[in-house]
């Protein structure tokens, strides 16, 4: 079936070290989510990229979607303390004649001070 | 503006008992999600609504989950007997008016241990 596959599924880093989390379809996506979700928390909306090739960007975050639409990535400069969370990045897909948004796993990223 | 409200935050509960799990979501969202999120693994839909109407309830269990928002705003979630496997955390989560799977809003869910 149709999957969001997420890499990798733990990082750790040295705080000040950048992170970088992928996220690939296997089919093409009209958009992608990216989520945050703090440990114990629940998750909440980054950013929804929609346009091939877009790139945004907020503050140390920055977000790509692919040229095919197919995969996605953040990535994190000079990681802080505060990055500390689980990432997730989830894309519509159609199932038979409903449209389903679908999770990838998530990326955990931990972080040493 | 109050975000989505849910409660209880926490439930505890033995096998074969009922539970049910309520969400408010944000003032003038149409549409509403339930989602159960296991331990290390994204959000899993279980339900969408638009207004009162269930649009897409492929991945709720009907044996033993049902939903219901009467009144197109709050909302109820209900498992009825719980098994050892429903323990999760219940995740609603409501987005705006147009296009379904804009930004959606979470609440802050509530944690089932089945016992």
């Amino acid at each position: 079936g149709q999957q969001v596959m997420q890499i990798p599924q733990y990082q750790h880093v040295q705080e000040g070290e950048d992170f970088t989390t992928y996220c690939n379809s296997s089919t093409t996506l009209s958009n992608i989510q990216w989520y945050k979700q703090r440990p114990g928390g629940h998750p909440v909306f980054l950013i929804q990229l929609v346009k091939s090739g877009e790139v945004k960007k907020q503050k140390r975050l920055t977000f790509q979607f692919g040229e095919a639409k197919k995969n996605s990535s953040l990535h994190i400069t000079a990681t802080q303390t505060t990055d500390v969370g689980t990432y997730f990045c989830a894309g519509p897909v159609y199932a038979g004649n409903n449209r389903k948004l679908i999770w990838g796993l998530g990326t955990s990223l931990a972080v040493n001070p | 503006e109050a975000g989505v409200v849910q409660s209880p935050r926490y439930k505890i509960i033995e096998k074969k008992q009922p539970v049910a799990f309520w969400c408010n979501p944000i003032s003038g969202h149409n549409t509403l999600y339930w989602y159960r999120q296991n331990l290390g693994q994204g959000p899993e839909l279980l339900i969408r609504y638009e207004n009162e109407e269930a649009v897409d309830d492929s991945q709720l269990p009907k044996d033993r989950f049902s939903a219901e928002r009467l009144k197109g705003v709050d909302s109820t979630l209900k498992i009825q007997p719980a098994e050892l496997g429903d323990s999760a955390v219940y995740l609603c989560a409501s987005s705006a008016a147009g296009v379904s799977y804009n930004e959606q809003f979470f609440g802050p869910g509530t944690r089932l241990t089945v016992l």
